[in-house]
């Protein structure tokens, strides 16, 4: 099987834009969950999706959303960006929401300048 | 919240030695899961090890094992025999039983000495 996806795999971007970050879980995997990964903060729970519903939070602002398509792919999306949100961002695909597995993709890495 | 604690932001380690990993939880609840990832330089992270907190053997796969100590929070990761190739950051996880969020620490960066 494949592993996740994520696209793109870097990304730069100016203050005030918009930025969206795909996730192609492993086939057949319908929980998605992303991270924010920053020096010093590990990783940072950002939210989990399963079924194409929102299904946990983390503490993180509005800017921060997501969704996840019938097919389990999941985009999230932040928006106006500002050079705190410059991170490594992590999507993690479990087969079940009950499941203790979770594979990591390989990150998307976004830069704000 | 439960919070992942990991004191050593740093360690070092001669090839071939042993070297152990410290991770510290908070938690009011019984049942949960404890997890060790490995994230090599511009990899991806990988499951190490995980620990079901009602089992009181403690996990084992290959050259890394865990001590997990319930009682005292604890949850430290060994690894024997150090490889060049076990040179990564390395994050302890939380999960309970009943949720399904990750709470990590902020990682130990490992360097294996030739």
């Amino acid at each position: 099987k494949a592993g996740v996806t994520q696209t793109p795999r870097y990304l730069i971007k100016t203050r005030g834009q918009q930025v969206t970050l795909s996730c192609s879980p492993i086939s057949g995997h319908r929980s998605v969950s992303w991270y924010q990964q920053t020096p010093g903060q590990g990783l940072q729970f950002l939210f989990e999706y399963f079924s194409e519903t929102q299904r946990n939070k983390g503490n993180f602002p509005g800017r921060f959303s997501g969704r996840q398509f019938s097919n389990s792919r999941s985009e999230m999306n932040v928006s106006t960006l500002e050079l705190g949100d410059s991170a490594l961002y992590l999507c993690a695909s479990s087969p079940d929401r009950g499941s203790y597995e979770q594979y990591f993709g390989p990150g998307t890495r976004l830069t704000v300048t | 919240a439960q919070t992942v604690t990991q004191s050593q932001p740093e360690m070092s380690v001669q090839e071939a030695e042993t070297v152990t990993l410290s991770c510290t939880y908070d938690t009011s609840e019984s049942d949960y899961y404890l997890f060790w990832y490995k994230q090599p330089p511009s990899r991806q992270m990988i499951l190490v090890i995980r620990q079901e907190a009602y089992k009181q053997q403690n996990a084992t796969e290959n050259r890394f094992s865990v001590n997990f100590q319930k009682a005292a929070k604890s949850f430290s990761l060994k690894i024997s025999d150090s490889q060049l190739g076990d040179a990564a950051m390395y994050f302890c996880a939380y999960r309970s039983a009943g949720g399904n969020q990750f709470y990590f620490g902020t990682g130990t960066s490992l360097t294996v000495i030739p």
